[in-house]
C-alpha cells in the first residue's frame, strides 16, 4: 500500500495570496488525483495526472506531477475565499488492484477575505 | 442529473446498537466504494463492488462491518454492535469504470455517525 504524505496539514492565508501544497510518497504512482472537499460534502475530483513531469492548469490552479511520478504539487494563484476546503491527493495502488485509491490526510486551506 | 446520495445524513446511536447506512450511486455506474473518514484523517478504503463480481472486502476493519449491493444499484453498509471508535463520516462513491488511468470517483455527501 502506498503511503501519501501531504503538507502542510493546515494553511491559513489572506485573499489574493499564492500557495502551494504538496503530496509525496516513496512509491511510484501510475496516476494521481487531486480532490477538494468542502464541509459537509464529499470530495470532488479536480484533476488526474498520469505522465511524469505533466503540468495541468484549471483556472487559477496548477497541478504538477513529478518527473519520477513520486510526488505532486498544487499551486493556487491569487487565492479566493471560495478556494477554502480540504485538498486531498489520491493515488491508484500499483500491483493490480488499480481500482483502490489511497488517500493522503489532506491539506485544510482557509482563505480569509 | 442526480449525483450519489446517502442516507441518513447524520446518525447518532448508542454503543452496542446496530446501524445501517444507505448509498444510491449514479445510474449506470458499475463500481461502488465505501470509505471511512475520521476527523483529521484521510479517506480509509472499506469495500469495493464491481458489477456481479465478488466484492473486495479487504478494507473492512472488523467482522462487525458488512456491506451489500443489489445488482448495480443501492448499497447498504451495516455496522453491528457499534463502538465509539466507529464514529466517523462514511462516504460512498461510484464510478463508471474503475479500470485504466481515469478512475474518477463521484462521492456522496456522507453519513456522519456518532456513537455515544
Amino acid at each position: 500500500t502506498q503511503l501519501l504524505e501531504q503538507s502542510p496539514q493546515f494553511l491559513s492565508i489572506q485573499e489574493g495570496e499564492n500557495l502551494t501544497v504538496y503530496c509525496n510518497s516513496s512509491s511510484v504512482f501510475s496516476s494521481l488525483q487531486w480532490y477538494r472537499q468542502e464541509p459537509g460534502e464529499g470530495p470532488v475530483l479536480l484533476v488526474t495526472v498520469v505522465t511524469g513531469g505533466e503540468v495541468k492548469k484549471l483556472k487559477r490552479l496548477t497541478f504538477q506531477f513529478g518527473d519520477a511520478r513520486k510526488d505532486s504539487s498544487l499551486h493556487i494563484t491569487a487565492a479566493q475565499p471560495g478556494d477554502t476546503g480540504l485538498y486531498l491527493c489520491a493515488a491508484e495502488n500499483s500491483g493490480g488492484s488499480n481500482y483502490k485509491l489511497t488517500f493522503g490526510k489532506g491539506t485544510l486551506l482557509t482563505v480569509n477575505p | 442529473g442526480a449525483g450519489v446520495s446517502q442516507s441518513p445524513s447524520n446518525k447518532v446511536t448508542e454503543k452496542g446498537k446496530d446501524v445501517e447506512l444507505r448509498c444510491d450511486p449514479i445510474s449506470g455506474h458499475t463500481a461502488l466504494y465505501w470509505y471511512r473518514q475520521r476527523l483529521g484523517q484521510g479517506l480509509e478504503f472499506l469495500i469495493y463492488f464491481q458489477g456481479n463480481s465478488a466484492p473486495d472486502k479487504s478494507g473492512l476493519p472488523s467482522d462487525r462491518f458488512s456491506a451489500e449491493r443489489t445488482g448495480e444499484s443501492v448499497s447498504t453498509l451495516t455496522i453491528q454492535r457499534t463502538q465509539q471508535e466507529d464514529s466517523a463520516v462514511y462516504l460512498c462513491a461510484s464510478s463508471f469504470s474503475p479500470w485504466g488511468y481515469y478512475n474518477e470517483q463521484f462521492f456522496g455527501p456522507g453519513t456522519r455517525l456518532t456513537v455515544l
